[in-house]
């Protein structure tokens, strides 16, 4: 059972535009949510992260957005680079989950044109 | 500040040889740590996590074991590798105090052929 999805397997968008990546999640005791960055090869690498407890988290060109409602967040890059062209994996945590385990994402390609 | 560091980057072993990848974490104390594998077109799946030195715990059977001899040390094993087994494996580490927030190394590509 995928408890987190990105249905998207893949995104292309042109440089400068905006880049919307997905996340839907079933696991109402999620309350901690991260996306990871990672190039072929190498080991994801942390972005950016939000708590339940607020909808909305903001970092320089990266915005996520979380609506529990619909247990649903989003990864805003704006405006998209060509450097930003890799895969992204949303990723949750669960209310006091022996080991802080992650659960994570089958991840999205984004590919920025020039 | 801390760091991570995995070994072999890169692996090819035979059908039925066994496994040893090594994981160390430097400048921090008591982390917990973690194995995934990312398979050819997967995401990433949690495969053994441990939450002090001797704790293994772990979320899919399958061929391979994990162990915890010291603190900032994380060893995958496996006595025969199968097909199966190839893969992408991460090793990662976190604290209590970050978040739940992971940190990656830069992985092993285990090729079984």
């Amino acid at each position: 059972d995928q408890q987190v999805k990105q249905n998207s397997p893949s995104l292309s968008v042109q440089e400068g535009r905006i880049s919307i990546l997905n996340c839907d999640y079933t696991n109402s005791m999620f309350d901690y949510f991260l996306w990871y960055k990672k190039y072929p090869a190498e080991g994801p690498t942390f972005l950016i992260s939000i708590s339940s407890i607020k909808d909305k988290n903001e970092d320089g060109r990266f915005t996520v957005f979380l609506n529990k409602s619909a247990k649903h967040l989003s990864l805003h890059i704006v405006p998209s680079q060509p450097g930003d062209s890799a895969v992204y994996f949303c990723a949750a945590s669960e209310k006091r989950s022996s080991g802080d385990k992650l659960t994570f994402g089958t991840g999205t390609r984004l590919a920025v044109r020039p | 500040s801390q760091t991570i560091h995995q070994w072999p980057a890169t692996l090819v072993q035979p059908v039925g040889s066994p496994l040893s990848l090594e994981c160390t974490v430097e400048g921090t104390s008591n982390p917990n740590l973690y194995w995934y594998r990312q398979a050819a077109g997967r995401g990433l799946q949690l495969l053994f996590y441990s939450v002090g030195i001797g704790q293994i715990s772990s979320e899919v059977p399958q061929n391979l074991s994990a162990s915890r001899p010291q603190d900032r040390q994380f060893i995958l094993s496996s006595k025969k590798l199968l097909l199966s087994d190839s893969g992408f494996y991460l090793c990662a580490w976190t604290l209590r105090s970050l978040g739940n927030i992971q940190y990656f190394g830069a992985g092993t590509r285990l090729s079984v052929l």
